[in-house]
């Protein structure tokens, strides 16, 4: 089983509203990360979490704040967005840090 | 920095053989990998090459030429269904902690 799940599949939100995405894995994967991209685009790397530890993050404006609460948990907080903010933001997990990762089936994002 | 070369675009035929090259400049290396892209949907897993040669699973084959920096994927017996975005990463080593360096995808189109 290679499944990571993601929730909400479509969000449309303005640039007042605050809310998350959601990312879930039961591989017991120790390393997750989101992901965004444009059209047309390679996945462009936000954030990267080892053993529940925030490892890596990609220069990624406040307005994204990432949460692990635990081992099989990815939260994306979303506060403040612009339009340009809009892409499919993908999650992603592997067994560890340098090992093959799997992804999610996306979240597309609409900042209105 | 690290660069990763791979077309744009490229067309074949039902049926036919493609190969889709990718080339790569990065500070280290810890691997390879290929992924298949539909439009509008996640990245799914399609291949990983560390060791120099060719790894087949089923139709689809990917090589790896370390010396040269040098990948492709082949691609047999095309279906339809294989129209695609094509994106070759690369993981440069254990100094940038699993990030991946992505190509900017080969969007390839089979016609019948």
């Amino acid at each position: 089983d290679t499944e990571v799940t993601q929730t909400p599949k479509h969000l449309v939100m303005g640039m007042t509203n605050k809310k998350s995405l959601k990312c879930e894995q039961h591989m017991g994967h120790r390393a997750m990360y989101w992901y965004k991209q444009k059209a047309k685009k390679p996945p462009e790397l936000m954030f990267v979490y080892s053993y529940e530890k925030l490892s890596i993050n990609e220069s990624v404006p406040s307005r994204f704040s990432p949460e692990c609460p635990n081992s099989s948990l990815l939260n994306l907080h979303l506060h403040a967005l612009q339009p340009e903010d809009s892409a499919l933001y993908l999650c992603a997990s592997s067994q560890g840090p340098e090992e093959t990762q799997y992804f999610g089936p996306g979240t597309r994002l609409l900042v209105l | 920095g690290q660069n990763i070369d791979q077309p744009t675009e490229m067309t074949a035929t039902e049926g036919a053989i493609v190969q889709i090259n990718c080339t790569y400049q990065t500070s280290g290396f810890n691997g390879l990998f290929w992924y298949q892209q539909h439009a509008g949907e996640a990245p799914t897993f399609l291949s990983y090459n560390v060791l120099d040669g060719l790894e087949e699973k089923g139709r689809f084959s990917s090589f790896l030429s370390r010396s040269k920096g040098y990948s492709y994927l082949l691609l047999k017996e095309l279906q339809m269904k294989d129209s695609a975005s094509y994106l070759c990463a690369v993981d440069p080593g254990s100094s940038t902690l699993g990030r991946l360096y992505f190509g900017r995808g080969t969007q390839l189109t089979v016609w019948p």
